[in-house]
């Protein structure tokens, strides 16, 4: 059964400051890795999409790594902004399924 | 253009009452997802509908659960003789195809369930 982690479940920088947020799963075995932004009553709004076959992607001052490997990935914010501020889940797409497996979240707070 | 969307946003009922929440996905999308988030745990798969082929139900916790998709468009979760444990935040999602790297999940706003 495959196994998402995130680690730390909360986090709070000083704005400006970058964030980096870690992502790791038990079975390599995926098709892609989804990062997505939750606010507080809210749904999830998807962030990037990394395929099996990609390291990494970027949209504006978002870049997610993928180490497929060994299991993990990255999600890295540039220059946070208190509008960054929500709780952050990673989920895979595992072969043969055609369900999310979801990390419990980066719960993040950017201190103006 | 229109996301995916849930109804209602937010459900208050008795226990041992029947709910029912609808999502409406986007359009043209083939597959749909209901998952359930709890409070302190993460998001959890319930049942997923691709096309005309039969639902995948492994994720129903309990036969108290069903769910449908009329016309391969909106669906339909049901909940019969509702418990407390079943409060939670009922997500839905869909994705124009299934499986594969380029099956990215859209999910909607969700339906906050709580059972008293």
């Amino acid at each position: 059964k495959q196994e998402v982690t995130q680690i730390p479940a909360a986090l709070s920088v000083p704005e400006g400051e970058n964030l980096v947020l870690n992502c790791s799963f038990t079975d390599s075995a995926i098709y892609n890795l989804q990062w997505f932004r939750q606010d507080p009553g809210k749904g999830l709004t998807s962030l990037l999409l990394i395929q099996s076959s990609q390291r990494e992607q970027t949209s504006g001052r978002l870049n997610a790594s993928l180490d497929k490997s060994s299991g993990r990935s990255t999600l890295y914010i540039a220059a946070s902004q208190p509008g960054d501020s929500a709780t952050y889940l990673c989920a895979v797409l595992p072969y043969g399924n055609n369900r999310l497996a979801f990390g419990k979240g980066n719960q993040v707070v950017v201190i103006p | 253009g229109a996301g995916v969307s849930q109804s209602p946003s937010n459900k208050v009922t008795e226990k041992g009452k029947d709910v029912e929440l609808r999502c409406d996905p986007i359009s043209g999308h083939t597959a749909l997802y209901w998952y359930r988030q709890s409070l302190g745990q993460g998001l959890e798969f319930l049942i997923y509908f691709q096309g005309n082929s039969a639902p995948d139900k492994s994720g129903l916790p309990s036969d108290r659960f069903s769910a449908e998709r009329t016309g391969g468009s909106v669906s339909t979760l049901t909940i019969q003789r509702t418990q407390q444990e079943d409060s939670a935040v009922y997500l839905c999602a869909s994705s124009p195809t299934s499986g594969g790297g380029y099956n990215e999940q859209f999910f909607g706003p969700g339906t906050r369930l709580t059972v008293l």
